[in-house]
């Protein structure tokens, strides 16, 4: 079975600056995709990012990048010029890749950012 | 394009009744998962159901819960005799039929369920 482990409960940063939040995985697949979701206030699930495990490149969505590590099974979250809207709780989420039952997506306890002005 | 529609988005029930959660899927998916988020709690999910068929209910509790796809018409979480342990808030995701790689998962703004 999967595991995703987000450690940091809570983080915070000041408007416009850079943050990056952390996410570590466990799986014995070669072939998955990873994401980051963000539950606002609202509590609606937003996705915010996905990476492709066959990718070497590192996703990006304009002010949000991810560093895509592999072998280390690890998958950060960065955020850049960061905006008081992104305050939000945000998930990263493990997938199989493949046919069948593998769709379900596996997500971490989740790390709440606050953007402080 | 509608996104994903859950309804309610907020649901009080007593204990020993029973709970209809809805879900419609965005315009042109036919794969429907549910999810559960307990307080604090990252979501975990329940059951992956396409058109008239379950896929992989392996996160379903054995008791009281159960979901349907039909042919027409919305997804269906029903939850049998409610306990007070159910109160959660209920997601609903969909993503592309076959063919084109279901990887991206669209979510709902959920259910909020209250057992009182």
């Amino acid at each position: 079975a999967q595991t995703v482990t987000q450690s940091q409960p809570e983080m915070s940063v000041q408007e416009a600056e850079t943050v990056t939040l952390s996410c570590t995985y466990d799986t014995s697949e070669n072939n998955y995709y990873l994401f980051w979701y963000k539950q606002p206030p609202s509590r609606q699930m937003i996705l915010v990012i996905r990476q492709e495990a066959y990718k070497q490149q590192n996703a990006t969505e304009n002010r949000f990048s991810v560093n895509f590590q592999k072998a280390a099974k690890s998958f950060s979250l960065k955020i850049s010029d960061s905006q008081l809207g992104d305050t939000a709780m945000y998930f990263c989420a493990f997938m199989k890749q493949g046919g069948g039952s593998n769709y379900k997506l596996t997500f971490g306890k989740g790390t709440l950012l606050t953007v402080n002005p | 394009n509608a996104g994903v529609m859950q309804n309610p988005r907020h649901l009080v029930r007593r204990r020993g009744q029973e709970a209809r959660l809805r879900c419609s899927p965005m315009k042109g998916h036919s794969h429907v998962y549910w999810y559960r988020q307990l307080p604090e709690e990252g979501l975990k999910f329940m059951v992956y159901l396409q058109k008239e068929n379950i896929i992989d209910e392996s996160g379903m509790p054995k008791e009281r819960f159960s979901a349907e796809f039909p042919k027409e018409g919305p997804s269906i979480l029903r939850i049998q005799q409610v306990v007070r342990g159910d109160s959660a808030a209920y997601f609903c995701a969909s993503s592309p039929p076959a063919g084109t790689p279901p990887d991206t998962q669209y979510f709902g703004p959920g259910t909020r369920l209250t057992v009182l």
